[in-house]
C-alpha cells in the first residue's frame, strides 16, 4: 500500500537553528513528490516540486531534496514567520487519475 | 485574486441536516479535486473531476455525499444527513491540464456538525 510517513511530528527551534523534516515514502513508480505549507486554519500552499532522485529546489531559507526512498526539507536559519506545518505528497496512480496522498505532516514552530 | 475560492469558510450545523458547498477553481484548471482534512493529519482524497466528469470517487465517499461540477467550471459537494463524524476541513484543489500532479489548494471550508 502507499504511504508517506513524516517525522518528527512536531519541532520546536530557535531563530536562526537550522534543521531538517524528512517525508518517507512508499509507493511504485514515483511521480514526483510535493511539499506544501500549511497555516493553521489555511489550506496547504504550494512550495516544491521534486521529480528525481538527486533533484534540489530551493527558496528563500527552504531547501528540498530526494533520495530514492525520502525527501528532506531543510531550514536554515529559521524565523518565526517560518512556523507552519509542513506536508508532503505523493501522487497514486489510480485507475489513470491522479490523487494525492499527503503524510500528517511536521508542525514546525519558531521561537525568537 | 485568481486563486482556488470555496464557500463558506466556515459551516456550523447539527446533525441530520444537509449542507453544502462550494468551490470556484483556478479559471484555465480543468482538473478539480475534493479532500477532507481532520486535526493533526494531512488531507485525504475524496473525489476528483476532469473537466464536468467525476472519474474517481474515494471510499471514504459514503452514499451521503455527492459531488458535481456542472459546465466543468465550479464545483458542489453536499453532504446529507450531516454527522458529528463528517466534522472536518473540506478541501477543494485545481490543477492545470498539463501538471496535473501540482494540485493548487483553497482556503477549506471547515464544518461543525452538533
Amino acid at each position: 500500500e502507499d504511504q508517506v510517513t513524516q517525522s518528527p511530528e512536531a519541532l520546536r527551534l530557535q531563530e536562526g537553528e537550522s534543521s531538517s523534516l524528512n517525508c518517507s515514502y512508499t509507493v511504485s513508480g514515483l511521480r514526483g513528490l510535493f511539499w506544501y505549507r500549511q497555516d493553521p486554519g489555511k489550506g496547504p500552499e504550494f512550495l516544491f516540486t521534486l521529480y528525481s532522485a538527486g533533484e534540489e529546489k530551493e527558496k528563500e531559507r527552504l531547501k528540498a531534496t530526494l533520495t530514492k526512498k525520502e525527501s528532506f526539507l531543510h531550514i536554515t536559519a529559521p524565523k518565526p514567520e517560518d512556523s507552519a506545518t509542513y506536508l508532503c505528497a505523493v501522487p497514486m496512480f489510480s485507475g489513470g487519475y491522479n490523487k494525492l496522498i499527503f503524510g500528517a505532516g511536521t508542525r514546525l514552530a519558531v521561537h525568537p | 485574486d485568481t486563486g482556488v475560492s470555496q464557500d463558506p469558510r466556515h459551516k456550523i450545523t447539527k446533525r441530520g441536516q444537509n449542507v453544502t458547498f462550494r468551490c470556484d477553481p483556478i479559471s484555465e484548471h480543468n482538473r478539480l479535486y475534493w479532500y477532507r482534512q481532520t486535526l493533526g493529519q494531512g488531507p485525504e482524497f475524496l473525489t476528483y473531476f476532469q473537466n464536468e466528469a467525476q472519474l474517481e470517487k474515494s471510499r471514504l465517499l459514503s452514499d451521503r455525499f455527492s459531488a458535481e461540477r456542472p459546465k466543468g467550471s465550479f464545483s458542489t459537494l453536499e453532504i446529507q444527513r450531516t454527522e458529528q463524524g463528517d466534522s472536518a476541513m473540506y478541501l477543494c484543489a485545481s490543477s492545470p491540464s498539463g501538471a496535473p500532479y501540482e494540485q493548487y489548494f483553497g482556503p477549506g471550508t471547515r464544518l461543525t456538525v452538533t
